[in-house]
């Protein structure tokens, strides 16, 4: 599997857009890019995954380069409910998940 | 609808002993997979089963290792003779298919003393 690049952290203002970024610059042709996030102690729940075009669903937005090697996950109007650690996986199917990045969301 | 669900939630047991972990996936997804995460540590894949094909036992550690899935719906994962490194959060998906969203159970915490 390709490895993925994260920031640590990062803060988000409660009802504003969260844009979290991901390099993948070792993507394969065949691998997609998923979204996952894991709140304390729970399973880790879907968000969106794509292969080369833009996906949206009721969750967020999944902006991936025309390269692939990069991608952003936005979460467009962030709630408090919305802090947790969030993972960027490039893979067909086995997901492995390194450190993600922990988002913040603050009144 | 009913999630993933994974039997027990907790489970303690002396180093040597063999531990049985079981996982119900959502009726009709096909594709199910293990998982384990320890303390700190990213996930782990460990075995994906699909349909009526081989599993995909790439991810298991060891031969003490080992999962079936019955009738294509429950699935148990086994370890022989635990050691104090097998302890972690073991965790099961399941998907339409492979390349679909996996739905978790909440998982297994596993510790052996």
């Amino acid at each position: 599997d390709a490895k993925t690049t994260q920031p640590t952290s990062m803060d988000c203002a409660e009802g504003r857009a969260a844009n979290l970024p991901c390099n993948h610059s070792t993507i394969s042709g065949n691998e997609y890019v998923y979204w996952y996030r894991q709140i304390h102690s729970q399973g880790p729940q879907y968000i969106i995954h794509g292969l080369k075009n833009n996906e949206t669903n009721e969750m967020a937005s999944l902006i991936i380069t025309e390269d692939r090697k990069s991608s952003t996950l936005i979460l467009p109007h962030a709630t408090l409910r919305d802090t947790a650690v969030y993972y960027c996986i490039v893979s067909d199917y086995k997901l492995s998940f390194g450190a993600g990045t922990t988002v913040t969301v603050r009144a | 609808g009913a999630g993933v669900s994974q039997s027990p939630s907790n489970k303690v047991t002396e180093k040597g002993k063999d531990v049985e972990l079981r996982c119900d996936p959502i009726s009709g997804h096909t594709a199910l997979y293990w998982y384990r995460q320890s303390l700190g540590q990213g996930l782990e894949f460990l075995i994906y089963f699909q349909g009526n094909s081989a599993p995909d036992k790439s991810g298991l550690p060891s031969d003490r290792f080992s999962a079936e899935r019955t009738g294509g719906s429950v699935s148990t994962l086994t370890i022989q003779r635990t050691q104090q490194e097998d302890s972690a959060v073991y965790l099961c998906a399941s998907s339409l298919n492979r390349v679909r969203e996996q739905y978790f159970g909440p998982g297994t915490r596993l510790t052996v003393t």
